[in-house]
């Protein structure tokens, strides 16, 4: 089956830094997805991608769909503290079923 | 704002118990699932359902059952939980043809002992 392979695996950061993680895979995708999840709860969705070589932002989240369509990338710009969790790529083809990535895990140091 | 619901959010059963996780939309989506997740791993999808009386088994085999008889319903069962079966339980839904955007519910957190 489809495999994504997203890193960093963890990121442990300063407030205000900038954050970047992407997602690669062996074949293409329609869609790209991200996702974050805070301890104990279900994953959120945060940005969609539907076109290669599409940038979409949403506050200080900016995310692209590679041209190549085998990859995304998630930037986070001036993290703040409720940015911690842990972000899931995803990918989307046909009427296949969703596939997930392994997860950045942000952490955030004092 | 996603209106997905699971309970229990947290279940501590013994070896043995048959159990039930209830999830619940008011989308109004035809489709839902169930994934699987350890703690801070990747989900893995156990079943789903593409509208009312359609089951199908997912990409991780488990012992687990489903029914949809309502479309905002989504019962998962369990009839003879293990200490193997301890995990977290996300039930997600989403629109016919927006399978890549899928709404979760907050989990349930399942400890078999």
């Amino acid at each position: 089956g489809q495999q994504l392979n997203q890193s960093p695996q963890s990121m442990f950061i300063q407030e205000g830094e900038d954050v970047s993680m992407n997602c690669t895979s062996s074949s293409i995708f329609n869609t790209w997805l991200w996702y974050k999840q805070d301890p104990g709860e279900g994953p959120v969705l945060l940005i969609a991608l539907y076109k290669a070589g599409e940038l979409t932002s949403n506050g200080r989240l900016t995310a692209q769909f590679g041209i190549t369509r085998k990859d995304s990338f998630l930037n986070i710009s001036a993290s703040i503290p409720s940015d911690v969790g842990i972000y899931f790529c995803a990918g989307h083809f046909g009427n296949e079923k969703l596939t997930f990535g392994t997860g950045t895990r942000l952490t955030i140091i004092p | 704002e996603a209106d997905i619901y699971q309970t229990p959010r947290y279940l501590v059963i013994g070896t043995g118990k048959k159990i039930t996780l209830e999830c619940s939309q008011t989308m109004g989506h035809d489709k839902m699932y169930w994934y699987q997740q350890d703690p801070g791993m990747e989900l893995h999808l156990i079943h789903y359902s593409y509208g009312v009386n359609s089951t199908e088994k997912g990409d991780l085999s488990s012992e687990s059952t489903v029914s949809r008889i309502r479309t905002e319903h989504f019962p998962l069962t369990l009839e003879s939980a293990r200490p193997s079966h301890t995990s977290q339980y996300l039930c997600a839904s989403s629109r016919l043809g927006g399978e890549g955007e899928q709404f979760f519910g907050p989990g349930t957190r399942l400890t078999v002992l």
